[in-house]
């Protein structure tokens, strides 16, 4: 599978837009990019997910590279409810691909500040 | 209803018990997985079914019994574990099979073997 690269943890403050960037050099062709968050105590929650353009929906937008090689999300006015760990995940969706698995990396925890 | 149900929320179990835990959804979903996450690590997969047969076994040991008696039903059997099996336990469900739609996921069973 291919891997993706987040930072650790990052930090924001309330009502603030936040961009967090993922990492996926070794992206291939049929590689969807997903975005799934954990909050405390929760299971994970679907984001979002993209292919080549631009994503938006009501939770987030997703911006990808021109050359897909790194993508990022970006909450446009973070809440406190945003503060969770965001996992930015490569589904092969191409013949033979594991397409039915989510491969979750370590993410990004994010703190949002009051 | 858009909800994965899981339960129990909690369960403590000595190494010689038998136990179940159980995964409801009422989304007319045809996939269901189960995965293990220990603290402050991501979610891994262990078990999918697709149709309510079993498709993937992510080489899990036979301690952990997985059965899907109906589509909307999931449980997971436990037996002679370990203490090194505590974790959070995981349901999740997805609209058709082996395929990459979005994994709706429930709280979560926590478990403790003593």
């Amino acid at each position: 599978d291919a891997k993706t690269t987040q930072p650790n943890s990052m930090e924001s403050n309330e009502e603030e837009p936040v961009h967090l960037p993922c990492n996926h050099s070794t992206i291939s062709g049929t590689d969807y990019i997903h975005w799934y968050r954990q909050l405390p105590s929760q299971g994970p929650e679907y984001v979002i997910h993209g292919l080549t353009s631009n994503v938006n929906n009501r939770m987030a937008s997703l911006a990808i590279a021109e050359d897909r090689k790194s993508s990022t999300l970006i909450l446009h006015r973070a809440t406190l409810r945003d503060a969770a760990v965001y996992y930015c995940i490569l589904r092969d969706t191409g013949s033979g691909g594991s397409n039915y698995k989510l491969t979750f990396g370590k993410g990004t925890l994010l703190t949002v500040n009051p | 209803d858009t909800e994965v149900t899981q339960t129990p929320k909690h369960l403590v179990m000595g190494m010689t018990n038998k136990k179940s835990l159980k995964c409801e959804q009422h989304m007319g979903h045809r996939a269901m997985y189960w995965y293990k996450q220990k603290a402050k690590k991501p979610p891994e997969l262990m078990f999918v079914y697709s149709y309510e047969k079993l498709s993937i076994n992510e080489s899990v040991p036979s301690r952990f019994s997985p059965e899907c008696p109906n589509s909307s039903l999931l449980n997971l059997h436990l037996h002679a574990l370990q203490p090194e099996d505590s974790a959070l336990y995981l349901c999740a469900s997805s609209l058709r099979g082996l395929d990459h739609n979005e994994q709706f996921f429930g709280p979560g069973t926590r478990l403790t073997v003593l």
